[in-house]
């Protein structure tokens, strides 16, 4: 039980796209959903937190005109980065909470490149 | 902000014990996570400690002393496959809920 998945699992685009990338929980439903990012030999960084049918909270200096998230069911959310850029390019994580533990759940991670 | 620190690197031989610490300063707590994260792949669970004291689960134990703003992760018989790096996560109340804050992580080596 408490599966996360996550998709795609890497994704190429060239600067200036946007990128979707859809956190999705299998045999629960998530509360809440988490988006963290990964730069290479660094720990996971929350960007933000969002409650299904509300607006995401974002970290303090995540920008969220950037970094969209739209949670519209307890089964799932979606993290766009728009107008790509090659900074941007990370590891990208979600996690979910099923808002009775206290665990969350992790998915495998969507590496993005950007060129 | 929220301190969390952990030492970078750590090296041990297989079948020897390591201890790895993390000390915390934070506004808030609901406890304390370990995780396990080999390179390219996401965190998976290891351990939780809310209340002062140890907690085990078989090869692995955790300990925490909140007046100390301490703990630690113990790996006992190493194993080859324990290589990865190993995440200190505080849980912190936020709007309602609760979110964590990582330290910045603890890569362990083992050497035959």
């Amino acid at each position: 039980g408490a599966v996360v998945s996550q998709h795609p699992s890497r994704v190429i685009c060239k600067s200036g796209t946007s990128v979707k990338i859809e956190c999705r929980s299998l045999d629960f439903q998530a509360t809440t959903m988490f988006w963290y990012r990964q730069f290479p030999k660094q720990s996971l960084m929350l960007m933000a937190t969002s409650n299904e049918g509300s607006k995401a909270t974002y970290e303090q200096g995540v920008e969220k005109d950037k970094f969209l998230i739209n949670h519209a069911s307890l089964t799932l959310s979606t993290l766009t980065v728009t107008s790509a850029h090659p900074e941007d390019s990370s590891f990208y994580i979600c996690s979910a909470r099923d808002g009775t533990g206290y665990e969350q759940y992790f998915g495998p991670g969507t590496r993005l490149t950007v060129t | 902000g929220q301190n969390i620190d952990q030492p970078t690197e750590m090296t041990a031989t297989e079948g020897a014990i390591v201890q790895i610490n993390c000390t915390y300063q934070t506004s808030g707590f609901n406890g304390l996570f370990w995780y396990q994260q080999h390179a390219g792949e996401a965190p998976t669970f290891l351990s939780y400690n809310v209340l002062d004291g140890l907690e085990e689960k078989g090869r692995f134990s955790s300990f925490l002393s909140r007046s100390k703003g301490y703990s630690y992760l113990l790996l006992k018989e190493l194993q080859m496959k324990d290589s990865a790096s190993y995440l200190c996560a505080v849980s912190l109340p936020a709007f309602g809920d609760y979110k964590l804050s990582f330290g910045a992580g603890t890569t362990v080596t083992v050497r035959a």
